[in-house]
């Protein structure tokens, strides 16, 4: 009963470096997401795909590159570490409800990243 | 478009008093409106969600919300707080025909004193 796994839990970057966050769930979600949350910003939203070969930008996608190959996995990119980049990254994915809308969003414990 | 906005950063309250966290909503469609709460260093959890059926909704913990239309209000409340409800709330609107992507509120930070 996994639900959205996120790895790794904990990373430190130099600037410059980049990366890869993993995320993967199993409840064959067609809507997955990534947000960064920061100190009185709330949830951010950066990349979102609403099912496999189909990726889109959310509010702030500047330094992030996403791909959808599968309906499980939905990895985030962090193309060249900056400073301004340190953050917790959720993941997190959700279903079309019976009235058309998203239903709720299950998220992952989180990924803490510092970009030095 | 939709938004919403938690009017309140941070409530303080006393163990055993009512919990009152308000949010208001805009949208151009039918709005999903849900509560979620996050403890510290850990993932977020939905408490609650109105999928418009009953406008008074019961979530986990003893938690509930009203959604008022007229009002475009989607406050949370429970008559008596526990030590264990100190955390961070979010109130999220999606729209039902419209963009599908869920918007978050900046977030209400509870805190309970003994």
């Amino acid at each position: 009963n996994a639900g959205v796994t996120q790895t790794p839990k904990f990373q430190v970057l130099k600037t410059g470096q980049s990366m890869t966050l993993q995320c993967a769930q199993d409840m064959n979600h067609e809507y997955m997401s990534w947000y960064r949350q920061d100190p009185g910003m709330g949830l951010r939203l950066i990349h979102y795909s609403v099912g496999a070969g189909i990726t889109d930008q959310g509010e702030v996608p500047n330094g992030y590159n996403v791909s959808r190959s599968t309906t499980e996995d939905f990895p985030l990119r962090l193309l060249s570490a900056a400073p301004s980049q340190t953050s917790v990254y959720f993941c997190a994915s959700s279903y079309s409800d019976l009235t058309g809308g998203t239903g709720e969003l299950f998220f992952g414990e989180g990924s803490r990243l510092t970009v030095l | 478009a939709q938004s919403v906005t938690q009017l309140d950063s941070h409530v303080s309250v006393s163990e055993g008093t009512p919990v009152l966290l308000r949010c208001n909503y805009s949208s151009s469609y039918s709005p999903s409106l849900f509560w979620y709460v996050q403890h510290p260093n850990k993932g977020l959890q939905l408490l609650l969600k109105y999928t418009s059926a009953a406008t008074l909704v019961k979530g986990i913990n003893g938690f509930e919300a009203e959604f008022k239309k007229s009002e475009t209000s989607f406050h949370l409340t429970k008559p008596s707080a526990h030590m264990s409800d100190a955390a961070e709330y979010f109130c999220v609107v999606s729209e039902i025909g419209g963009s599908y992507i869920p918007t978050f509120g900046r977030g209400t930070s509870l805190i309970v004193h003994p």
